[in-house]
Order: C-alpha cells, then sequence, then structure tokens
C-alpha cells in the first residue's frame, strides 16, 4: 500500500532561520509529489508540486524541493523562515495514470511554529 | 472565480441527526473529492467523483454517502452522525489530466455530541 511519512510532527524555528521539512514516501510507481500548507483555520495552498524533469523544484513564498528517488523523498526547503511562515505543511503523493483518477496519499502533517 | 467553496463552515449536531455538506466549484473540474482532516492524520479521503453521476469509495467512507448530480457540486452526506466523525471536512477539485493539483476549499467543521 502506498504510504506518505512526515517524521516531524512539530518544528520550531528563530525567525531568518533556515528550514527543512522532511517526507518520504513509498509508492511502487513514478509519483506525483506535492507540498501544501494550512494556515490555521483556512483550507490547503498548494506549495509546489514535482512531476518529471528537474528535481529540484520551485514554489511560492520561497520554498523548494527536491525529489531524490532514491531516497524516496521529497523535502521541502526555505533558506529564511518568516513569521508568516508558521502553519502547518502537508506532503502528498499521488500517482500518474488514468486510474489513478488524482487521488492523493496525505502525509500526517508537520506544524511549523517560528520565533521571533 | 469563487474557485471552491464550502457550506455549511461549522455544525454542531446530536448523535444520530443527519446532515449533508455542500461542495460547490466554479473552474469546470471533472474530479471532486470529500477529506477529513483529523490531528496527527493528516488528510484522508472519504469519496471521490470523476464525473457528473459518478461516485467511489476512498480510504475512509463508512457513514458516509456521496452524490454529484451536477458537474459543479459534490455533496457529502451522514445520515446517523456519530461523534467518531467530528472532523474537520475539506472538499476538493481538479481538472482531469495527468499531474494537475487539487484546489481546496475552506472546509467545515464539524462537531458531533
Amino acid at each position: 500500500a502506498q504510504s506518505v511519512t512526515q517524521p516531524d510532527i512539530h518544528i520550531t524555528v528563530s525567525e531568518g532561520a533556515s528550514l527543512e521539512l522532511r517526507c518520504n514516501y513509498s509508492y511502487g510507481a513514478t509519483p506525483y509529489l506535492f507540498w501544501y500548507v494550512q494556515s490555521p483555520g483556512q483550507g490547503l495552498q498548494l506549495l509546489l508540486k514535482y512531476f518529471s524533469g528537474d528535481t529540484l523544484v520551485q514554489g511560492i513564498k520561497g520554498f523548494e524541493a527536491e525529489f531524490k528517488r532514491s531516497q524516496s523523498s521529497f523535502n521541502l526547503r526555505k533558506p529564511s523562515v518568516h513569521w508568516s511562515d508558521a502553519a502547518e505543511y502537508f506532503c502528498a503523493v499521488g500517482l500518474a495514470g488514468g486510474t489513478s483518477y488524482g487521488k492523493l496519499t496525505f502525509g500526517q502533517g508537520t506544524i511549523l511554529t517560528v520565533h521571533p | 472565480n469563487a474557485g471552491v467553496t464550502q457550506t455549511p463552515k461549522f455544525r454542531v449536531l446530536k448523535t444520530g441527526q443527519s446532515m449533508t455538506l455542500l461542495c460547490a466549484q466554479d473552474m469546470n473540474h471533472e474530479y471532486m473529492y470529500w477529506y477529513r482532516q483529523d490531528p496527527g492524520m493528516g488528510l484522508r479521503l472519504i469519496h471521490y467523483s470523476v464525473g457528473e453521476g459518478t461516485t467511489a469509495k476512498g480510504e475512509v467512507p463508512d457513514g458516509y454517502n456521496v452524490s454529484r448530480l451536477k458537474k459543479q457540486n459534490f455533496l457529502l452526506g451522514l445520515e446517523s452522525a456519530a461523534p467518531s466523525q467530528t472532523s474537520v471536512y475539506f472538499c476538493a477539485s481538479r481538472p482531469r489530466g495527468g499531474g494537475n493539483e487539487q484546489f481546496f476549499g475552506p472546509g467545515t467543521r464539524l462537531t458531533v455530541l
């Protein structure tokens, strides 16, 4: 069965520090990979996505993520965190192919706290 | 474009009551999804639809029913609510075709007493 793991439930960083959120997946085929962010009381907003090609993808708000097939990972990074980045972050994985119907499997989420 | 909207935003039910959550999208998307979000469990797929008149079960379908009579609307029903269905419910939609992301609504917070 497919699975997505975000090993860190809660991460705390200081404003201006760098950030890396981990995501590991277990899929039998080439996956589509996504990172979403959820601010308190809000819906999910797409940060970035990977389908194919360059394994380093750029997203909104200064985020980037790198797909490493050998490690089954898709970690999210930001060089300098802002207080407004405090939120919950979700990694999601989907399968290519028509019969997958775009369904996604989500990780458990990582809550990011930013100290001033 | 309003995107994906959900009605209502909040609801409190008593055990055994029924209700319907409405999801509407104005992006002409073929695929629509209902998820529930519980602390520490991420989002789990309840049901989904790949077109008007079609529905299918997701990961956690028990206790829920859905209908998609119109392309733009996807209804989630609870026939006899249970406290275990206390959750935040999200609807999402996406176009048909490989590699497209899902667009999410703002969520409905449901409490079952």
